[in-house]
C-alpha cells in the first residue's frame, strides 16, 4: 500500500533562518507531487506541483522553492524566513484525480 | 470571486442532527472531492466524484453537474463528526491540482 511521509511534524524557526521540508512517498511510481500551504485562518493554497523528477511548477511567487531530486522525494526550502512563511504545509501525491495528503509540518517563524 | 465557495462557513449541530454542507463552483472540472480535515492538521480524502451521488457509512456526496453544485450530507451526526470539511476541484488538464474552497467548521455537540 501507499503512504506518505512529512518531516519534520513541527518546527519553530527565526526569521532570517533557512528552511528544509522533506516528504517522501512509498509504494508507488512517478506520482505527481505537491506542497499546500495552509495560512491560520485561511483555506489550502497550492505551492508547487512536479509531475516528475526535476520538474517544478510554482503556483505563486514567495520565498520558497521546491524540488524533486528522485521519483518518490519531494522538498521544500527557504533561504531567509519571513514571519508570513508561518503556517501548516501539506505534501500530497496523486495518480489520477484523487489526492492522498501526508500529516503535514507545522512552521511557525518568530 | 473564488473558483470554489462553499457554505455555511461555520456550522453548529446537536448530536444526531442531519447536517448539509454546500459547494458551488464557476469552472470546468474533472471531479470534485470532499476533505475532512481534524483538528490537528490532518487531511483525508472522503469522497471524489464526477456525477451522480455517492455513500460512505453515515456520509452522502452528490453532485449536480449542470447547476456546477455538490452537497455533502452526514446522517445522524456524531460529536467525532467535527472537523473541517473542504471542497475541492480537479479539472482535466491541471495533472491533479486542486483549487480548495474556504471549508466548513462543524461542530457537533453531544
Amino acid at each position: 500500500s501507499q503512504t506518505i511521509h512529512q518531516w519534520p511534524a513541527t518546527l519553530v524557526q527565526p526569521v532570517g533562518s533557512p528552511l528544509s521540508l522533506e516528504c517522501t512517498v512509498e509504494g508507488t511510481s512517478n506520482p505527481n507531487l505537491y506542497w499546500y500551504r495552509q495560512a491560520a485562518g485561511r483555506g489550502l493554497q497550492l505551492l508547487f506541483y512536479s509531475v516528475g523528477i526535476g520538474q517544478i511548477s510554482s503556483e505563486v511567487p514567495q520565498n520558497l522553492s521546491a524540488s524533486r531530486p528522485q521519483d518518490r522525494q519531494f522538498i521544500l526550502s527557504s533561504k531567509k524566513l519571513l514571519l508570513s512563511d508561518s503556517g501548516f504545509y501539506l505534501c500530497a501525491w496523486s495518480i489520477g484525480d484523487t489526492q492522498y495528503f501526508g500529516p503535514g509540518t507545522r512552521l511557525t517563524v518568530l | 470571486k473564488n473558483e470554489v465557495e462553499q457554505s455555511p462557513q461555520n456550522l453548529t449541530a446537536q448530536e444526531g442532527e442531519f447536517i448539509t454542507i454546500n459547494c458551488s463552483y464557476s469552472v470546468g472540472i474533472s471531479a470534485l472531492h470532499w476533505l475532512q480535515q481534524h483538528p490537528g492538521g490532518g487531511i483525508v480524502s472522503l469522497f471524489m466524484l464526477s456525477s451522480g451521488k455517492k455513500k460512505h457509512g453515515r456520509l452522502i456526496a452528490t453532485i449536480n453537474i449542470q447547476e456546477k453544485h455538490s452537497s455533502l450530507h452526514i446522517t445522524a451526526s456524531h460529536p467525532r463528526d467535527s472537523a473541517v470539511y473542504i471542497c475541492a476541484v480537479s479539472r482535466g488538464t491541471s495533472y491533479g491540482k486542486l483549487t480548495f474552497g474556504q471549508g466548513t467548521i462543524l461542530t457537533v455537540h453531544p
